[in-house]
């Protein structure tokens, strides 16, 4: 079983839609989790960090489920600049990061 | 102030040869980690260095080692290269503060081609 694991997509939406998608992990130790956005043939960057209360950033709310060990993420108001593949990331109780295979998203005009 | 740097961009290498890759911390830094993504795959974890020592390891074969020199910067080495091991190569950086690893940056990666 892998690590982590994601709907690969891809999500297809026009432009003002809210999109949502979720991973789920099999560590029950991990401690920290994360998506990064990852553009293109681009590297992995940090959008946001995702904490047991639930939080958000603008357009963009992360939730955690420990008891299911699923995380989720939900966009607003789709921008076209919103399209890119989300990785959904866990550290565990070491140093690594482990990545989903990420969730591809496309806003159209 | 400069992000995590990795040199070089692109390399085309011939099955058999070995590689060297190199990466520069972000400013402050003092941990690099490396990952391989293959296509349409998420990162996959070679290993990290931490005081110039591995202070962990994914599940790569020998083939993959690594260094960190005493101003972090970090190389990868992969000998006796194979067509699967085309990918990009992704080193990050983060700092170690106590009993927290703060966010990882990654650099643009360095793209292998085997043939």
């Amino acid at each position: 079983r892998k690590e982590v694991e994601q709907d690969p997509g891809p999500f297809n939406v026009p432009e003002g839609a809210t999109v949502a998608f979720n991973c789920t992990y099999s560590n029950s130790a991990s401690q920290s989790f994360f998506w990064y956005r990852q553009d293109c043939r681009k590297e992995p960057k940090l959008l946001m960090s995702v904490y047991s209360s639930g939080n958000e950033d603008g357009r963009f709310t992360a939730q955690l489920n420990r008891a299911s060990q699923y995380i989720s993420l939900l966009i607003r108001d789709s921008k076209l600049s919103d399209s890119a593949t989300y990785l959904c990331v866990v550290r565990g109780n070491d140093y690594k990061l482990s990545f989903g295979a990420g969730t591809t998203v496309t806003v159209r005009a | 102030d400069a992000g995590v740097t990795q040199s070089p961009t692109h390399l085309i290498k011939t099955r058999g040869q070995q590689v060297t890759l190199r990466c520069s911390p972000k400013s402050g830094h003092d941990t690099v980690s490396w990952y391989q993504q293959a296509l349409g795959q998420g990162p996959q974890f070679i290993f990290q260095y931490y005081e110039e020592e591995e202070r962990q390891r994914g599940n790569f074969p020998d083939r993959f080692s690594g260094h960190q020199f005493p101003n972090y910067s970090s190389e990868l080495n992969v000998n006796a290269l194979l067509l699967g091991d085309s990918a990009l190569y992704l080193c990050a950086s983060s700092l170690e503060e106590r009993d927290r690893v703060t966010e990882a940056f990654f650099g643009q990666g360095t793209r292998l081609t085997v043939v």
